[in-house]
Formats: C-alpha cells, sequence, structure tokens
C-alpha cells in the first residue's frame, strides 16, 4: 500500500457543483495534513492545513477521519477557476522529521 | 510568496552530461527539499537536508547528488543524466516543525529538464 493514496480522476463537475476528494494515508501517527493546489506546469501552492478534525476556509472544507485514515476535501460551488490538480501530503515517519509524502493528485475538471 | 527561485526554469541536455540545478531560498530555513514530478507518480522525493552540510536520500535519489555549503542553496546535480530523467523538478524550503504540528512547504516554480 502506497504511503498517501488518491484517486487521480479526472472529476469532471458542472459550475456551481459540490465535489469531495479523498486522500488516504497509511502512517496513523501523522498529525498533521495538509491540502495542495497545482495548476498546469506551475509549482504546488498551499490551499488548507489541517491539524485536528478539520478546517474550512470559504468553499473549501478539509475533514480528517483518524478512524478510517483518510483526509477529504470538499469544494462547493464549484467555479471554472477551481480547475486544478489537487495534491494531498502527510509527514513522513515520525511528527519530526520535516519530510512530506504526497499524493499523486486529483484533478479536477470544471465545465461551463 | 514562495521566495524560493530555481533556475534554470528550463534546460535540455545531452546523455551522459552532468547538469547542476539550482535552488535558493531567502527565509533562512534549515530544511529545504529536491523533489521530481513525473505523470503517474505525483511528487517524489529526490534529496533533503535539514541544515548546512546536512545531506540524505529520498526515495529515488540514484545518479542524484545534493551539497549544502550554506543555509540558503541546495543544488541539485545529476552526474550523468539519463533520458529517465526527463522531469519537472521542484525545490521546497521548510519552516522548523512546531512540536507535533508539521509546518507545510513553500515550492519554486519548478525546473523543466529535457535529456535527449
Amino acid at each position: 500500500r502506497k504511503e498517501v493514496e488518491q484517486d487521480p480522476g479526472p472529476f469532471n463537475v458542472p459550475e456551481g457543483a459540490t465535489v469531495a476528494f479523498n486522500c488516504t494515508y497509511s502512517n496513523s501517527a501523522s498529525q498533521s495534513f495538509f491540502w495542495y493546489r497545482q495548476d498546469c506546469r506551475k509549482e504546488p501552492k498551499l490551499l488548507m492545513s489541517v491539524y485536528s478534525s478539520g478546517n474550512e476556509d470559504g468553499r473549501f472544507t478539509a475533514q480528517l477521519n483518524r478512524a478510517s485514515q483518510y483526509i477529504s476535501l470538499l469544494i462547493r460551488d464549484s467555479k471554472l477557476s477551481d480547475s486544478a490538480t489537487y495534491l494531498c501530503a502527510v509527514p513522513h515517519g515520525s511528527s519530526n522529521t520535516g519530510k512530506l509524502i504526497f499524493g499523486q493528485g486529483t484533478t479536477l475538471q470544471v465545465k461551463p | 510568496d514562495a521566495e524560493i527561485t530555481q533556475s534554470p526554469r528550463h534546460k535540455i541536455t545531452e546523455t551522459g552530461r552532468q547538469v547542476t540545478l539550482a535552488c535558493h531560498q531567502t527565509w533562512n530555513h534549515n530544511n529545504m527539499f529536491w523533489y521530481r514530478q513525473d505523470l503517474g507518480h505525483g511528487l517524489r522525493l529526490i534529496h533533503y537536508s535539514y541544515g548546512v552540510q546536512d545531506t540524505n536520500k529520498g526515495e529515488v535519489s540514484d545518479g542524484y547528488s545534493v551539497s549544502r555549503s550554506n543555509t540558503e542553496d541546495l543544488p541539485l546535480t545529476l552526474e550523468s543524466a539519463a533520458s529517465s530523467q526527463t522531469s519537472v523538478y521542484f525545490c521546497a524550503r521548510k519552516p522548523r516543525d512546531r512540536g507535533m504540528q508539521n509546518t507545510e512547504a513553500f515550492f519554486g516554480q519548478g525546473t523543466r529538464l529535457t535529456v535527449v
């Protein structure tokens, strides 16, 4: 099993739709989780951090399910500009190694 | 606000040549990382450093080396470039973790390397 797994998609949704992605992780000791957004041919940029049960920022909600070892990203009222690849990242090994392990990303295409 | 610069942004090189990709950060962060990104594989860790004179191998380190002579720079060297090393390379800086709370990584704009 990979340390961090994501469904690569693509997820094709109409504008205004609600879409959710999951990311499963294998390290049960992980305390922090991150969602990054990556536009085509650009660098990943931090979208949201999750340090406890979840986090919300406008149309974006991240939730953590420790029992099942996954984090989810929910996007409400999708915009065309939300089209991108969404990467989740989980610390590697013990909490203070400083290394992050990334999933391969989930591609979202929002259609008019 | 990445404040981490990579150069060159694009490079084409021939098989067997030595190539060095530069990474420079102005945040004085000890933790720096090199990743490569390929279709179907996501970001894979090549090498990383926790401070001056410290270097460590990552998941896909074969054929690569790094050096850390100062806090600001972590150059990545391909000893003898191979076609399999055609990829997009990202350098990242990362603040020190805060106790049990891990910090996020900030990425440079990437270097697109083609080995022909």
